[in-house]
């Protein structure tokens, strides 16, 4: 299960299960959050991103999970897929710092047939 | 409609030369970013440019410059190149600089020093 504050750095999946990714985050002011995906060769892809005033907000197969309490975000994927095989990383925006973002060490996802 | 767009895209320098990464925002983006990702890392803020200024700064040392040009593209230059400063250099545009309006990544440009 999901372990608050853990951050695996690899996630091995079985094709059509479920996937879900952690992320802790480190400033208490960060109130804008993304999580990007990044395959091999390529710049880091927006996926979705979730303000501090929401605690879960849903896309396509996607849903971010943000809980200010202790400072942690996850991202489920649903019904995996090959192509979801990456590093996805979650990033935070500092409202003191013009949103600059700061990045997490990433979670290399690979997807298994 | 274009995305971001870095070039070069490989560059390959010795120790001590200087360099000049460019980037394009993705049309309607008028804010770049740079960062740095090394090798099984995340990435990390260099700069931020907003009308043709420089807003934020992360932190690296002054070796490492940057310009907005009034078509709000940018250009990252690092002088005196070290080893270290072997990476991926990523650029991201966005409109305007608050939340609600996420980074867009290009491809990057890999340089390596020899």
């Amino acid at each position: 299960g999901e372990s608050v504050g853990l951050h695996l750095p690899t996630l091995s999946v079985q094709e059509g299960d479920n996937s879900i990714i952690n992320c802790a985050y480190s400033n208490s002011a960060s109130d804008y959050f993304i999580w990007y995906k990044q395959e091999s060769g390529k710049g880091p892809q927006f996926i979705i991103d979730i303000r501090s005033n929401m605690d879960k907000r849903q896309g396509q197969r996607v849903t971010v999970l943000l809980n200010k309490t202790v400072k942690h975000l996850s991202l489920q994927i649903a019904a995996t897929q090959p192509g979801d095989s990456a590093v996805y990383f979650c990033a935070e925006g500092d409202p003191n710092g013009d949103y600059k973002l700061s990045f997490g060490a990433g979670t290399t996802v690979t997807v298994r047939a | 409609d274009a995305g971001v767009t870095q070039s070069p895209t490989h560059l390959i320098k010795t120790r001590g030369q200087q360099v000049t990464l460019r980037c394009s925002p993705k049309s309607g983006h008028d804010t770049v970013s740079w960062y740095q990702q090394a090798l099984g890392q995340g990435p990390q803020f260099i700069f931020q440019y907003y009308e043709e200024e420089e807003r934020q700064r992360g932190n690296f040392p002054d070796r490492f410059s940057g310009h907005q040009f009034p078509n709000y593209s940018s250009e990252l230059n690092v002088n005196a190149l070290l080893l270290g400063d072997s990476a991926l250099y990523l650029c991201a545009s966005s409109f305007g600089q608050g939340p609600d309006q996420p980074q867009h990544f290009g491809d990057g440009t890999r340089l390596s020093i020899l």
